[in-house]
């Protein structure tokens, strides 16, 4: 069955520091990948998105990931972190069941940010 | 500025009550979701719909029914709620056609239900 972990609960980084979350799935053809955000009281928002192509995706906000199918991953990056980026990261695989798309998320990362 | 719009942000609801969460889109959007989300599990399917009238089971649908009437309205409908229904609940919706299309989410609806 498919799914996605993304194995830090919590992270805690400085501004200004760069920050690496982790997102591994398992799914049995290429995926699709996600990652979303979600700021306190918001919504969901996307970040990016990889279908196929080049292997590191650039999204909004100055985030990238990048696709390793050798290890089944999909980690998000960013160089330096704002403060404005404490938030909730959602990573998912995009799943075919019973004849329809959805999406599987993982349990979810909060990042802390220190000034 | 597209937009999915959830119809409270909080409510509180006693046991055994029949609880309407509704949600509304104005992008035109043939596909609407329902998602619980629960500190440590993430974003979970309830129920989805690709058409007006039609409604599919997500991964996790007992306790709960839809409703979708209308094109940009998909309601999810608690029958008898309960303790273990208490949770934030998002909508969302997308695109319709091949492939994985972008969903967009609205702000969420906090439920406790005492």
């Amino acid at each position: 069955a498919q799914s996605v972990t993304q194995p830090d609960i919590h992270i805690t980084v400085s501004e200004g520091a760069s920050l690496e979350l982790r997102c591994n799935y398992s799914y049995g053809a290429t995926p699709y990948l996600f990652w979303y955000v979600q700021s306190p009281g918001q919504g969901l928002q996307l970040l990016l998105k990889y279908f196929s192509g080049d292997t590191l995706v650039q999204g909004i906000k100055g985030f990238e990931a990048e696709f390793k199918r050798s290890q089944s991953s999909f980690n998000l990056r960013k160089p330096s972190v704002h403060w404005s980026d404490a938030a909730e990261y959602f990573c998912a695989v995009g799943a075919r069941s019973g004849g329809y798309n959805k999406l599987i998320f993982g349990a979810g990362t909060r990042l802390a940010v220190h000034p | 500025d597209v937009k999915v719009t959830q119809s409270s942000r909080y409510l509180v609801k006693r046991t055994g009550e029949k609880v309407f969460l509704e949600c509304v889109q104005d992008m035109d959007h043939e596909n609407m979701f329902w998602y619980r989300q629960d500190p440590g599990l993430g974003l979970r399917l309830i129920y989805f719909s690709y058409d007006v009238k039609m409604k599919e089971k997500g991964d996790i649908p007992e306790g709960y029914s839809v409703s979708r009437e209308k094109k940009e309205r998909f309601s999810l409908i608690l029958e008898s709620a309960s303790t273990n229904q208490t949770s934030m609940y998002l909508c969302a919706s997308s695109s319709g056609g091949v492939g994985y299309n972008e969903q967009f989410f609205g702000p969420g609806t906090r439920l406790t239900v005492l």
